[in-house]
């Protein structure tokens, strides 16, 4: 297995542009996760998904900020628009379905800069 | 307040040294702890999962602890190697929720 995918590994974007960022999680998870990682704050989660729907999304910073998984293999995460506060890593994540101790297993993740 | 408290913020040791990270945790209701290591540029991998009836869990060279009691977990990394350099982060996860809590992690640089 290729384990969870994550695409692009680095985006430079000016302030103001939209920017997707896409995952791919393990084929035959039901949970998918979106992380922010940060010096100052460290790993935050935003979102996440059991069987492509949206469970809590307390974690998304503000409007700005949408997910969406129209299918069991591929997510995205938008920014529009995007801020230079926005800059940071952004991991996607994924496991399967029952019991406490499923491991949730990390993409490369996605290094953000917006100038 | 959920909040996952690591320490020391970073350390550096000698190759071949013993080394141990500190983790206290304020979660609840509490399901279980998990130890990650992270290398530069890449995501984090799983090392231990305990759940609260667990009190040591070992792989490899890494050993982590649990004492549910005081609410503190502890890594302990035996011969150190170069390739340990990293962060390792330590997360918990509270009730039955699928929602994990992250430390901010302790910087670890094993130099030659």
């Amino acid at each position: 297995d290729a384990g969870v995918i994550q695409s692009p590994r680095h985006e430079v974007t000016e302030m103001g542009q939209e920017v997707t960022l896409r995952c791919k999680p393990i084929s035959g998870h039901d949970y998918l996760f979106w992380y922010r990682q940060t010096m100052m704050r460290g790993l935050e989660l935003l979102i996440y998904f059991n069987n492509n729907v949206p469970i809590d999304d307390s974690g998304m910073p503000e409007d700005r900020f949408s997910a969406k998984m129209p299918n069991a293999s591929f997510s995205t995460l938008k920014i529009q628009p995007s801020e230079p506060r926005d800059s940071a890593v952004y991991f996607c994540a994924s496991t399967p379905s029952g019991g406490a101790r499923n491991e949730q297993f990390f993409g490369p993740g996605t290094r953000l800069t917006v100038l | 307040k959920n909040q996952v408290e690591q320490s020391p913020q970073s350390l550096i040791i000698l190759e071949g040294k013993n080394c141990t990270l500190q983790c206290n945790y304020t979660v609840s209701p509490f399901s279980n702890l998990r130890w990650y290591k992270q290398d530069t540029g890449r995501g984090p991998v799983s090392l231990t999962i305990m759940t609260f009836s667990e009190n040591t869990k070992s792989n490899g060279r890494y050993t982590a602890t649990l004492d549910a009691d005081t609410k503190q977990s502890s890594l302990h990394i035996t011969a150190s190697q170069l390739s340990d350099s990293a962060s390792y982060i330590c997360v918990v996860k509270a009730g039955a929720t699928n929602k994990l809590i992250f430390g901010t992690g302790t910087l670890l640089a094993v130099q030659p």
